[in-house]
This record gives structure tokens, sequence and C-alpha cells, in this order.
């Protein structure tokens, strides 16, 4: 089993406030890595895959960054808002399997 | 529009009864994924299978077995449903390209209490 860690466990912002967190995994056979929006009562949405070091991905107020030497990625999001509550997965795919190994996530509540 | 659907949102079954969970893919993936999700322990990988009548074993596969018959679906069954597989079972499938896969899509979810 590979060691996937994700921190905070969980996280309480006011709106407006801007927040990360932290995605920590092997930096040995290394493929790709991925992070996932999980709303209450819906599905796991991926919102990005990434796969170089030193990528850095945006999709509106959200970003993230990855360190593949080190085996770190960030998830940025700027200006929270209330719709931005979710749980955030991050998953690290090796080039040895076809699995992937999924993080225990970070539960992020945005007060309005 | 891509997806996966799982055959149940919600699921209530007696101790000892076997239980068959249902998911199906309409993108031809090669990949297909069974996990559970319990609270602060994330999402544990049960079964996943990599092609038509292929599977591994994921982290906890003891008491579930799998199915895939067909490409676009792939069961988990319950052979003897006990109250601690009472969790949230989520399915998911994703493309290979060469040796590693893109991202993956999830169902919605089989919240299953065994009661």
């Amino acid at each position: 089993i590979l060691n996937v860690e994700q921190s905070p466990q969980s996280l309480h912002v006011q709106e407006g406030d801007s927040t990360n967190f932290t995605c920590s995994f092997p930096s040995s056979n290394f493929y790709a890595l991925h992070w996932y929006r999980w709303e209450t009562a819906k599905s796991p949405e991926a919102l990005f895959v990434m796969t170089l070091n030193g990528d850095e991905k945006k999709k509106g107020r959200i970003s993230a960054t990855l360190n593949t030497k080190e085996g770190y990625s960030y998830l940025y999001i700027k200006g929270s808002q209330p719709e931005d509550s979710a749980t955030y997965l991050c998953a690290f795919d090796s080039n040895t399997g076809n699995q992937f190994y999924f993080g225990t996530g970070t539960s992020l509540t945005v007060i309005p | 529009d891509v997806k996966v659907t799982q055959s149940s949102r919600y699921l209530v079954k007696r101790t000892g009864e076997k239980v068959f969970l249902e998911c199906v893919q309409d993108m031809d993936h090669e990949n297909m994924f069974w996990y559970r999700q319990d609270p602060g322990l994330g999402l544990r990988l049960i079964y996943f299978s990599y092609d038509v009548k292929m599977k591994e074993k994921g982290d906890i596969p003891e008491g579930y077995s799998v199915s895939r018959e067909k490409k676009e679906r792939f069961s988990l069954i319950l052979e003897s449903a006990s109250t601690n597989q009472t969790s949230m079972y989520l399915c998911a499938s994703s493309l290979m390209t060469g040796a590693v896969n893109t991202e993956a899509f999830f169902g919605q979810g089989t919240r299953l209490t065994v009661v």
C-alpha cells in the first residue's frame, strides 16, 4: 500500500479567504497526481491531472502546483466561496500499476 | 456526457445476504474500480479490473468478490453481508494510455446499510 497523505483533514474558512492544502506522495515511480473535488451528494469530479515536475494548473479560482522530486502538491483556492465547500481528494498514479492511491481528503467548509 | 452509473443509490440488506452492486460505464474504458468510503479513512480500493474477466485485489478485498463479463459492466459481490460492510461504495472507470491511467470518472455511489 502506497502512502498518500493530505493535510489538513478539515478546514473552515470565511467567504473571501484564500486557502491551500497539501498532498504528499511517494517521489519514486511517479506518473501523475490527480486532484478531485467531491461535493456532498455528488460524485467526485476531476479538477486536475498533473504529470510534470513544476507543473502549475489553474481552473478559475483554483490552482495546483506539483513537486515530484520531493513528493508534494498544493491546491490553492483564491477568494473562497460557499460553493467551494467540498472534500478535495488527491490521487497518486504510479507507473508500475493500474490503480490510483487516494489520500483521505481535506474537507473544506466556506462560511458565508 | 460521460457516465458511470451505479444500480442503486441506497440499499438496506440483512446480515448473511448475498449482495450485488452493479456498475456500468459508457466510455469504453479499460479500467474499472470499486472503492468504499468510510469517515476518516478516505477511498479504499476493494478490487479493480483492467480488462474483461481480469481482476486484481485492492487493499481490502476480504469478504468481497467481483465479476467483469463485459467491458462496460463491473459488479461487486458481498458473499455474505456483515454489519462492518455498511459503507458508501463508489465505482469508477478510467482510460488506459500506454501503461497508465487518465482521470477517473465516478458513479454516484451506493450507500449500503447491513442490518
